[in-house]
């Protein structure tokens, strides 16, 4: 069973555009959210991070905008450029575990074309 | 200050032999994690390691084990391997348990089981 449900599976932008990633989760227990990004042959690179109680959340051409009541989550990436090229997840973690386990999406493979 | 370290890079195994993927965590970290990761698919937590004991677990059967060293490395073994376990098999250390802990990835292991 999925916990973390991410789309699109694939998405395809123009240098300059905005890349939206959705991501949606039904445990009520998350309290923490973050976005990992992927190059092929690398392991997962945290990109950044929110917890729900804040909105939205932005560092640099990154932005996440959380609805709490929809238990839903999203990353923009403004201004997309080649080099986002990768593969993003969303995650999400358990609030008070102490194993800290992550929850990943399926992942969203972004391609910016110049 | 070196990031998280895994080896072998790429492996090829045979059904039924065993393996060990090995990881030296970030320094200053005292927490593993493994994950397995599909082809296509998020990564899905295998288990995690703190202060060299096993201090929880994913849906992986027994023959999925682990350790962890005095020094805050890590072994992962797999025995009895399946054609399903080939995967990018990924480590993540932190500096703490649960909330105290983000999770930084190493480059991963790549094994193909034929």
């Amino acid at each position: 069973q999925q916990q973390v449900k991410q789309s699109p599976q694939s998405l395809i932008v123009q240098k300059g555009g905005i890349s939206i990633i959705n991501c949606a989760y039904e445990n009520t227990a998350f309290d923490y959210f973050p976005w990992y990004q992927q190059f092929p042959g690398k392991g997962p690179a945290l990109l950044i991070a929110i917890r729900p109680d804040v909105s939205e959340k932005k560092e640099g051409r990154f932005t996440i905008s959380f609805n709490k009541s929809a238990k839903q989550f999203s990353l923009h990436i403004m201004d997309s450029q080649p080099g986002d090229s990768a593969t993003y997840f969303c995650a999400a973690r358990v609030r008070g575990s102490t194993l800290g386990r992550l929850y990943f999406g399926r992942g969203t493979q972004l391609t910016v074309w110049p | 200050e070196t990031g998280v370290t895994q080896s072998p890079t790429h492996l090829i195994k045979t059904r039924g032999q065993q393996v060990t993927l090995r990881c030296s965590s970030q320094s200053g970290h005292n927490t593993v994690s493994w994950y397995q990761q599909a082809l296509g698919q998020g990564p899905q937590f295998i288990f995690q390691y703190y202060r060299e004991e096993e201090n929880g677990r994913g849906n992986f059967p027994p023959r999925f084990s682990g350790l962890q060293f005095p020094n805050y490395s890590s072994e992962l073994n797999v025995n009895a391997l399946e054609l399903d376990d080939s995967a990018l098999y990924l480590c993540a250390s932190s500096p703490g348990q649960g909330e105290r802990g983000t999770q930084y990835f190493g480059p991963g292991t790549r094994l193909l089981v034929l």
